[in-house]
């Protein structure tokens, strides 16, 4: 399967605790975009990374959040001191380049903050 | 920020019947693409649009570009059970890549 892959799909965390999702992008695509969805609300978008570099990270909150894609392995959304309100469905989509318009998407991750 | 209305929120249909959903924007977005989402899953691209007018099929769908270039509609013909989910629909302004999402409608099919 060349889909775009996200682990772990369920994620449970305390208050306070942190959480790391990670995204690997389909084959052969190199460009990596965030997204967080609320229940019963569209995608809300976070960032958009490329290799080593943060491209946009406009809709990311300011404090907390951070997201790399390294040279080797996967991009990394991570958030520290979770709160209560950081309970969302988290979406990576990836794609050959920014002037390729169709962004595939993985399977999420559910993050619950207890 | 952006936002793009979305309607229905819901439908109900039986099996059989077609299905037609729309977004709309106050913005112009050069590029619409509709996504299908089942519970539990990310969303799957359905149809991409790149001109205003276009009018483009994906098997029982059918999608178009607005001429304003402010709206998009999406058909669905003949539902199935299997069409059950939600349907965004998403825009694109120009070069920038962020995708901005419509709400969803949900899609009940009664068999």
């Amino acid at each position: 399967n060349a889909g775009v892959m996200q682990n772990p799909r369920h994620l449970v965390r305390r208050r306070g605790q942190e959480a790391r999702l990670r995204c690997s992008p389909m084959k052969g695509h190199s460009h990596v975009y965030w997204y967080r969805q609320l229940p019963e609300e569209g995608l809300k978008f976070m960032v958009y990374l490329q290799k080593e570099n943060i491209i946009d990270e406009s809709g990311m909150p300011k404090e907390r959040f951070s997201a790399e894609f390294p040279k080797e392995g996967p991009s990394i959304l991570r958030i520290q001191q979770v709160v209560r309100g950081d309970s969302a469905a988290y979406f990576c989509a990836s794609n050959r380049g920014a002037s390729a318009y169709e962004q595939y998407f993985g399977p999420g991750t559910r993050l619950t903050v207890t | 920020g952006q936002q793009l209305n979305q309607s229905p929120q819901s439908m109900f249909i039986q099996e059989g019947e077609d299905v037609s959903m729309n977004c709309t924007s106050s913005s112009i977005f050069n590029t619409w693409l509709w996504y299908k989402q089942d519970p539990g899953e990310g969303p799957v691209l359905l149809i991409a649009l790149y001109k205003a007018g276009e009018l483009t099929s994906n098997g029982r769908l059918t999608a178009q570009f607005g001429i304003t270039r402010k709206d998009s509609f999406l058909n669905i013909s003949a539902s199935i059970p299997s069409d059950v989910g939600i349907y965004f629909c998403a825009g694109q302004r120009g070069s920038n890549y962020k995708l901005t999402f419509g709400k969803g409608t949900l899609l009940t099919v009664n068999p």
